[in-house]
């Protein structure tokens, strides 16, 4: 079985601030992690993805987020935040292999705010 | 860029009533998908399709539930039966590659079961 959990389910930050979004697994086997953002009224979009390659993985629009096996987390962070990155993001963990087919399995979101 | 689609956006019913929602995923794409997003609740998984037949499905989908890929471009997701816990903002999603491939999401469609 497979669970995501996302701490806070909204994050405020200035323009130009660092966003830190966070994101912990739990996974019985090997983990797929992937970040989507959705803007209002639009589908979800992929971010980046880990598919255990590299840890750190680098994503559209200056995203980019850290495979931590150790603490079963796989948070998002970006240097510094612009106003059109405002939108819900959701964390999601699929089983690498077997039969899974794609089946996601998603956070509650979080939703980010950005100050100007 | 090429996208998936989804139709209606937004369809009121009435309980009891059978709804169809459709979509149109990627045109090279083999593996299918619908999820659900139930306001104010986690995104959830409801169906893969894949090779014209279902390849796995949640608890959610149940009897009440079924989908089609009847013309080879269409994808529906059919309630038979539409319970007012059904109101949901359902997705629609299509990849290349299933598991580790991308999941391309339409933008939805919102049920609304009165």
């Amino acid at each position: 079985a497979q669970s995501v959990t996302q701490l806070g389910s909204h994050v405020s930050v200035s323009e130009g601030a660092l966003v830190l979004l966070r994101c912990n697994y739990s996974s019985s086997v090997p983990p797929y992690l992937f970040w989507y953002v959705q803007y209002p009224n639009q589908g979800l979009q992929l971010l980046l993805k880990y598919t255990s390659a590299a840890t750190l993985v680098k994503g559209i629009n200056g995203f980019e987020a850290e495979f931590k096996k150790s603490e079963t987390s796989f948070h998002l962070t970006k240097p510094s935040a612009h106003m059109s990155d405002a939108a819900e993001y959701f964390c999601a963990v699929s089983a690498a292999g077997g039969t899974s087919y794609g089946k996601l399995t998603f956070g509650q979101g979080t939703i980010l705010t950005v100050h100007p | 860029e090429p996208e998936v689609t989804q139709t209606p956006s937004h369809q009121v019913t009435q309980m009891g009533q059978e709804v169809i929602l459709r979509c149109v995923p990627i045109s090279n794409h083999l593996y299918f998908y619908w999820y659900r997003q139930i306001l104010g609740q986690k995104v959830e998984f409801l169906v893969s399709f894949y090779n014209n037949e279902i390849s796995e499905k949640s608890e959610i989908f149940d009897d009440q539930f079924s989908v089609e890929r009847p013309d080879g471009s269409n994808f529906t997701l059919k309630i038979r039966s539409t319970k007012l816990e059904d109101s949901a903002m359902y997705f629609c999603a299509s990849s290349a590659r299933g598991v580790t491939g991308e999941l391309f999401f339409g933008e939805g469609s919102r049920l609304t079961v009165l």
